[in-house]
């Protein structure tokens, strides 16, 4: 069974950096991408960023290039989003997803709410 | 690849089918068109994949058609589990999700 873990809750003061991990458990190929998407209160979604957890190519979202800083770590399974020079518009839940786009099923994880204020 | 979501929120009653509708701005290859369902407070749940495949576990009352860049969403026999927000995603390299299409109860 699939289990997607991400890191807990943060608050930050604005202009600070988070950094927010994704561990993926029981997924059973070694090559998979993790995304990043991100949905403030009342908002939709908003795709940021992804990784390839193997390889370690990646891309991000025009949105947020220069302020998004991806990481992996393959031998843990896990993936970093840290994102930079927060403001009050990034308070919002950041959720990732591991998969390949071929097998077309994507997993989650529980989100990870992130509080800009001063 | 921009992805538009109609109607905004349609109102329906339980028994009722909901069509909802989800049109790219060009050609999505491979039909990586996915469709999601979301309650407040809880993480987005896949329904389908591939433009028309179900996810494990979902009803069949669920169906996802189209190709290219017209797609489709049809709830049939609406559930009171089924008054939610849905969001039609596509899965290429990079993701695009539509603004969502809330319905809700009549």
């Amino acid at each position: 069974q699939v289990q997607v873990v991400q890191s807990g809750a943060e608050v930050k003061e604005p202009g600070a950096s988070v950094k927010l991990s994704c561990k993926a458990f029981g997924y059973s190929f070694t090559s998979y991408a993790t995304h990043w998407v991100r949905q403030a209160p009342g908002q939709g979604l908003e795709w940021m960023a992804w990784i390839n957890i193997d390889s370690g190519n990646r891309e991000i979202s025009q949105n947020f290039q220069g302020r998004v800083t991806l990481s992996r770590d393959s031998y843990a399974s896990t993936a970093y989003l840290e994102l930079s020079r927060l403001r009050s518009e990034d308070t919002a839940v950041y959720y990732c997803a591991i998969g390949i786009a071929a097998t077309g099923t994507y997993y989650w994880g529980q989100g990870t709410l992130v509080t800009v204020s001063s | 690849i921009v992805l538009t979501q109609s109607p905004g929120t349609l109102s329906l009653s339980p028994g009722e089918t909901a069509t909802l509708s989800c049109r790219a701005s060009q050609t999505i290859s491979s039909n990586y068109l996915s469709w999601y369902q979301q309650k407040p407070g809880q993480v987005p749940r896949l329904l389908i994949y591939g433009a028309s495949a179900r996810a494990t576990g979902i009803p069949d009352r669920f169906s996802g058609s189209g190709s290219g860049t017209d797609f489709t969403l049809t709830i049939s026999r609406l559930e009171p589990e089924d008054f939610a927000v849905y969001y039609c995603q596509q899965y290429g390299s990079s993701w695009t999700f539509g603004q969502g299409t809330k319905v809700e109860i009549k």
